[in-house]
This record gives structure tokens, sequence and C-alpha cells, in this order.
């Protein structure tokens, strides 16, 4: 897992509600990814960052943000969460196009 | 733009059976390709990865080679296990853009 942590593993919120996901490292990788992985979709980029503050959106973004304030801190929001937004989110970390290591996911059920 | 398809599950096969999980992309530039493993509950771990064209990966019994000419990048092994049973994903990742294209996932089931 190459030190990343996400927190929670599991969460249940009501729609309407924000949410914020953490992930977290300890092998100072400049970047970091967040997905989602839903039933026939695979891994879908949500947003990315390149460093402390530099931060780029993905395939699926819309509903979501995200900050990055310390290189080993990357933070997902969802300022009103929708029962779309139901899914398992991995954090990801790497030095850039060469190997992304994975944290062990967050499963978020949005009632 | 750049895109990964890899054959549709699931998959299962009997102990020490042969696998081929097939992977083809769509890319701009020079890529390098991925497979990833992912165990029940679990996130994704690297299984192996090439760099260049004609580049092998190998990794615990698995090997993938990087064919340019065919924009393929197909998993093999040649006797599987139980302990093998997993969802696999073909990725690629963009050296222009620093992000990473995956597969919907091969989900493979290997029964005693």
């Amino acid at each position: 897992d190459a030190g990343i942590t996400q927190s929670p593993r599991h969460k249940v919120t009501e729609t309407g509600t924000p949410v914020t996901l953490r992930c977290h490292q300890t092998e100072n990788h400049r970047y970091m990814y967040w997905y989602r992985q839903d039933p026939g979709h695979g891994l879908r980029l949500i947003h990315y960052s390149y460093g402390v503050k530099d931060t780029d959106k993905g395939e699926v973004s819309d509903g979501y943000s995200v900050s990055r304030s310390k290189t080993e801190d990357f933070l997902l929001t969802l300022e009103s969460a929708t029962s779309s937004q139901t899914s398992v989110y991995f954090c990801a970390a790497g030095r850039g196009t060469d190997t992304q290591y994975f944290g062990p996911g967050t499963r978020l059920t949005v009632l | 733009g750049n895109s990964v398809t890899q054959m549709e599950g699931p998959v299962t096969l009997s102990e020490e059976a042969f696998l081929t999980i097939n992977c083809t992309y769509t890319a701009t530039g020079y890529p390098s390709l991925f497979w990833y493993v992912q165990y029940p509950g679990e996130g994704l771990q690297l299984l192996l990865k090439a760099t260049k064209a004609d580049d092998k990966g190998s990794n615990k019994g698995f090997e993938a080679t990087y064919r340019k000419e065919t924009t393929s990048f197909h998993l093999e092994k040649g006797s599987v296990q139980v302990s093998d049973s997993a969802v696999y994903f073909c990725a690629l990742s963009d050296r222009a853009g620093n992000q990473f294209y995956f597969g919907t996932g091969t989900s493979l089931t290997v029964i005693p």
C-alpha cells in the first residue's frame, strides 16, 4: 500500500449533507489522485493533484472538490451528497506517469 | 484520446488452467502500460508494468508484453491458483497529462 491510508473506511450519510474523505500518504509522492469505482465503469478519475495547492479535474469531477494544503494529505469533498455519489472511493499516489499506489478505499453510501 | 479496453468477465477457470486476459489500448504518444490486481475488499496493487514497446512485464508467474503494432498488453499465466482469484485491471499512463486510464476490470475466479 506504500503508506497510503484513507478515512473513514465506511460512511453512510443522507442526501444533501456535506462529506469529506481524507487521504494520507507517508512516501512524499508528488501526485495524488481520487477515483471512484462503480460496477461496469472500472475506476474513473475525479480529481488529481500535482503538488501542494495544485489540482486539476478528472473525468467525473462534477459535484466534487478537492484540496491539498500539505504534501501528505489530499481531501475530497462532496459539498451536497447525492445518491449517485454512492460508490467506493480510492485514493492513489505516485510520482507522475510511473506506478500509482492505492489506498484501501472508502465505501460511501448516500441515502 | 486515451482509453483501455479489456475483455469482459467474469472468467472462471479450474486450478492449473492457462489464463489470458485481453487488453487493448488507444493512446497518443508512448504510454506506459500496467496490470493491477484487486483482491476482495482491498485497493488495487501493481501486478506488473512495461514502459516501452516489446518490453515484457512479469511478476508472480504473470506476464504481459507491450505490443505497439497491435496496441495490446494481454495478461497471461501458465497455471492459475485459487489464490489468483481477484479482479484484474489493465491501465495506461499518459506521459503528457500525468493521468492514468483504467479498463473496466476482469473478474477471475479459480476453482479447485
